[in-house]
């Protein structure tokens, strides 16, 4: 356990559907972030919040909209998502004074 | 720019044998270095990190990484391995004088499979 926390852990969703994903942090780190790992790819930064402010969108497509509405959970909003955005969604969290980030387990994302 | 190398994309050795897993960088200014280990259906675990200080950094689960100055390389090594220790190994960096400053890059992973 790592103190950070994903839900739900898999999902299987249409392109026209709306789903949300969520992260729940119990470390008190300022800093989280959403990853994207993909099969045979390195993992992708999306997007960073530092103190609930968004400080890094990495030219992520806009059917990706992040949320973070307080420090201790961050969203992940899908919608109208492409057959090639499967993969998996990991949060990470980081404290400033430490600069080591922790992961959640992952949410297996499938778009058919 | 920051960025990350991890030459093998698979790592084969026997349990009980020594491993090592490759891992070389570019950066501007310093590195922080770090090891991070996935298990299937799992997310990444912090194994290590090279802040400052001595070279020889030991982590967790017997292993240890070296940071090689001259040679960019931050080699992640254990004595001896074990079946237990088969998963998907990834490298990253941080550039200590980059003012984007959370952002880690990391390589595309190597998986270890070790071997009865």
């Amino acid at each position: 356990e790592t103190g950070v926390t994903q839900t739900p852990r898999h999902l299987v969703m249409g392109m026209t559907n709306k789903k949300s994903l969520k992260c729940e942090q119990h470390l008190g780190h300022n800093a989280m972030y959403w990853y994207k790992q993909s099969a045979k790819k390195p993992l992708e930064l999306m997007f960073v919040y530092n103190f609930k402010e968004q400080t890094e969108n990495n030219s992520v497509p806009s059917r990706f909209s992040p949320e973070c509405p307080n420090s201790s959970h961050l969203f992940l909003h899908l919608h109208t998502l492409q057959p090639e955005d499967s993969a998996l969604y990991l949060c990470a969290t980081k404290n400033s004074d430490t600069d080591t980030q922790y992961f959640g387990p992952g949410t297996r994302l499938t778009v058919l | 720019a920051q960025s990350v190398a991890q030459p093998e994309d698979q790592v084969n050795v026997a349990e009980g044998n020594p491993l090592t897993v490759k891992c070389t960088y570019s950066v501007s200014g310093n590195p922080y270095l770090f090891w991070y280990v996935q298990y299937p259906n799992r997310g990444l675990q912090f194994l290590l990190k090279y802040i400052t200080g001595d070279n020889l950094v030991k982590g967790s689960y017997g292993f240890e990484a070296e940071f090689n100055k001259s040679q960019t390389s931050f080699h992640l090594k254990k004595p001896s391995a074990l079946v237990s220790d088969s998963a998907l190994y990834f490298c990253a960096v941080r550039d200590m004088n980059n003012n984007a400053g959370n952002m880690l890059t990391f390589g595309g992973g190597t998986r270890l499979m070790v071997k009865p």
